[in-house]
């Protein structure tokens, strides 16, 4: 089986641009939840999605919104790129909610 | 917001010898995972513990949960070069685990 794909793997950003970053969800994984990572930290939780419904909501501003897909790949957009938004973003799916998540490998976006 | 603090930040040791690393809070996980991180890749499940006072070995690893599900602590047995990377504590409120909160992580390497 494959795992969790995530394109592209880096991304270079102008400030005030928009992005969408996509996320391949395991095969037989109905649930997808997005992290950001910064630079010398853990994880932040962005947002879950089930079933193609928003499933959960971390600390982020609506310009972070997502979307999935009935495949159950998903994408993370951010609008208005600031440069905060510099960092490893990660998708991490399950086959449901409480179950073990499989994570990507992420993408580097980098906003200049 | 529950915070989940690790400790220690970085860890150098030789190979072979033995080490433990910490994960509190002040808040009560109903579940709690390890991931092992390395450099451009996803965190990677090492275990998931749930009860406790619960114990768990994976090899040379062992994990503890403590009694009131506040802390964790991770324990290497004869370390390998193989065990660098970064690892990570994670909590959640619920059964999902896919909205988790991470700490920000040891940094461990193995030197030869």
């Amino acid at each position: 089986e494959t795992g969790v794909t995530q394109s592209p793997t880096h991304l270079i950003k102008t400030r005030g641009q928009q992005v969408t970053l996509r996320c391949s969800s395991q095969s037989g994984h109905n649930t997808v939840s997005w992290y950001q990572q910064a630079l010398g930290q853990g994880p932040q939780f962005i947002f879950q999605y089930y079933r193609e419904e928003e499933n959960g909501r971390g600390n982020f501003p609506p310009r972070f919104s997502g979307l999935q897909f009935p495949n159950y790949s998903s994408e993370l957009n951010v609008n208005a790129l600031e440069l905060d938004d510099s960092a490893l973003y990660l998708c991490a799916s399950s086959a449901d909610r409480d179950y073990g998540y499989t994570f990507g490998s992420g993408t580097r976006l980098t906003v200049v | 917001t529950q915070l989940l603090e690790q400790s220690p930040q970085f860890l150098s040791i030789q190979e072979g010898e033995n080490l433990t690393v910490y994960c509190n809070s002040s808040s009560v996980f109903s579940s709690l995972q390890w991931y092992r991180q390395e450099p451009g890749e996803g965190p990677v499940l090492l275990v998931t513990v749930v009860t406790g006072g619960e114990v768990k070995k994976l090899k040379r690893l062992t994990f503890q949960f403590g009694d009131a599900r506040k802390d964790s602590s991770l324990h290497i047995t004869a370390a390998q070069p193989g065990d660098t990377g970064l690892y990570l504590c994670a909590g959640g409120l619920n059964t999902n685990a896919g909205k988790s909160t991470f700490g920000d992580g040891t940094t461990l390497t193995v030197k030869p």
